[in-house]
């Protein structure tokens, strides 16, 4: 089974800082993905890698960027964080996109 | 773009019942379909998933999908639902515009009533 690790169960940070989300996972996976969750909204994906310091925008970037130096890792970073980002964030990997597995999330509050 | 949606944002059902979930998705090429589940505070199993081959598709927990490509259709069912079940379902879709990417629909809120 996949193994993804998200480092904070819970988060809460001010306007304005920089926030870093933290994404591990076990398996040597190439792909990873960033997914924020909010109610009647599903899932939508933010940012996604193929390898190792490669990255691609998903449908809401803004506000966001991403950092993969090694592959089993992908951090999501709020460059200044903003009370409309307070989300469920979920951290994705998987070598086919018939196997993804996800993390547990980090609930992200913004105050 | 890819989309999906899901007709019913919260289903409540007496346990024993039958439930049925609804997804329609958007694509003119082929694709892949994909039901998760995620249970209170955590994060998002997977149930079931169409690749191809037979359009009933058997998932986990007594879960069943049908693919349906001349109405853009993935519904989701299960005939008799325990309390265990109260979670929330999301559709998914991959494939054709969606390339190697999931797209979500808006999630259905089943709560099982004893």
């Amino acid at each position: 089974d996949v193994k993804v690790t998200q480092s904070s169960r819970y988060l809460v940070k001010r306007t304005g800082e920089k926030v870093f989300l933290e994404c591990v996972q076990d398996m040597d996976h190439e792909n990873m993905f960033w997914y924020r969750q909010d109610p009647g909204l599903g899932l939508r994906l933010i940012y996604f890698s193929y390898d190792v310091k490669m990255k691609e925008k998903g449908d809401i970037p803004e506000g966001y960027s991403v950092s993969r130096e090694k592959k089993e890792r992908f951090s999501l970073i709020l460059e200044s964080a903003s009370t409309n980002q307070t989300s469920m964030y979920l951290c994705a990997s998987g070598t086919k996109i018939s196997s993804i597995g996800f993390g547990s999330g980090t609930r992200l509050t913004v105050v | 773009a890819q989309s999906v949606t899901q007709l019913d944002s919260q289903v409540p059902v007496f346990e024993e019942a039958p439930v049925e979930l609804r997804c329609n998705y958007s694509s003119s090429v082929s694709v892949y379909l994909f039901w998760y589940v995620q249970y209170p505070n955590q994060g998002l199993q997977l149930l079931l998933k169409y690749l191809s081959g037979s359009t009933l598709v058997k998932g986990i927990n007594g879960f069943e999908a049908e693919f349906n490509k001349s109405q853009t259709s993935f519904h989701l069912r299960k005939p008799s639902v325990h309390i265990s079940d109260t979670a929330e379902y999301f559709c998914a879709v991959s494939g054709g515009a969606a390339g190697n990417k999931l797209t979500f629909g808006g999630g259905t809120r089943v709560l099982v009533k004893p």
